[in-house]
């Protein structure tokens, strides 16, 4: 199947200081990513959709300014948790689709942050 | 009202035993279905995709759609200790739509 990179797969860092997650499709083009958090023992939160060449679109309720997502080419996306805090601590994951049907998606291994 | 429901267990059976995984959705929009199985600290896995109501298989694994009464099902035959994970069930209302994750379930298989 396809595949999805993401590093790094953990990270620790102080209160205040940013964060960059990126997320790599390695076999395939991906126009679209979606970029998810996941606390334990709950299900996958979708934050935003990362189109590239374009804005991306945030859920609901998910800051902007505080979760940057850049899709600068059709391999790449980047998620940076802006002036972490210890709540921003959590298991983020980025999907790709290779072809048009978004609920055949990869998933990256995802990326723990933990802010102190 | 939760979009999709899912029973987070756990659920443990022990070494070839049949395992029945299911949820439950609101909205009867939704056509598409799909089942992740997601092992401890690594992203999801696409097990099954399916369309609209009706069966699906795939070696040990049989997905079940009846879009009458919003329930969709996984059965996992001759279940082996590798099928240890949590099973995440994923429903869309069109192909390129965004998709919506249960809280999925945690299944240990004895062995």
């Amino acid at each position: 199947g396809a595949v999805v990179s993401q590093h790094p797969s953990w990270v620790i860092c102080k209160s205040g200081t940013s964060v960059k997650i990126e997320c790599r499709s390695l076999d395939f083009q991906a126009t679209t990513m979606f970029w998810y958090r996941q606390f334990p023992k709950q299900s996958l939160m979708l934050m935003a959709t990362s189109n590239e060449g374009s804005k991306a679109t945030y859920e609901q309720g998910v800051e902007k300014d505080k979760f940057l997502i850049n899709h600068a080419s059709l391999t790449l996306s980047t998620l940076t948790v802006t002036s972490a805090h210890p709540e921003d601590s959590s298991f983020y994951i980025c999907s790709a689709a290779p072809g048009a049907r978004t609920g055949e998606l990869f998933f990256g291994e995802g990326s723990r942050l933990t802010v102190l | 009202q939760k979009e999709v429901e899912q029973d987070p267990g756990p659920l443990s059976v022990p070494e070839g035993a049949i395992v029945s995984l299911n949820c439950t959705y609101s909205n009867s929009a939704f056509q598409y279905f799909m089942w992740y199985r997601q092992y401890s600290r690594k992203g999801p896995e696409l097990l099954m995709y399916t369309y609209s109501s009706g069966n699906k298989e795939d070696g040990r694994f049989t997905a079940q759609v009846d879009k009458s009464s919003k329930y969709i099902s996984l059965f996992i035959r001759d279940s082996q200790p590798s099928d240890s994970a949590t099973y995440l069930c994923a429903i869309s209302k069109t192909s390129y739509d965004k998709v919506i994750f249960g809280p999925g379930t945690s299944l240990s298989v004895i062995p």
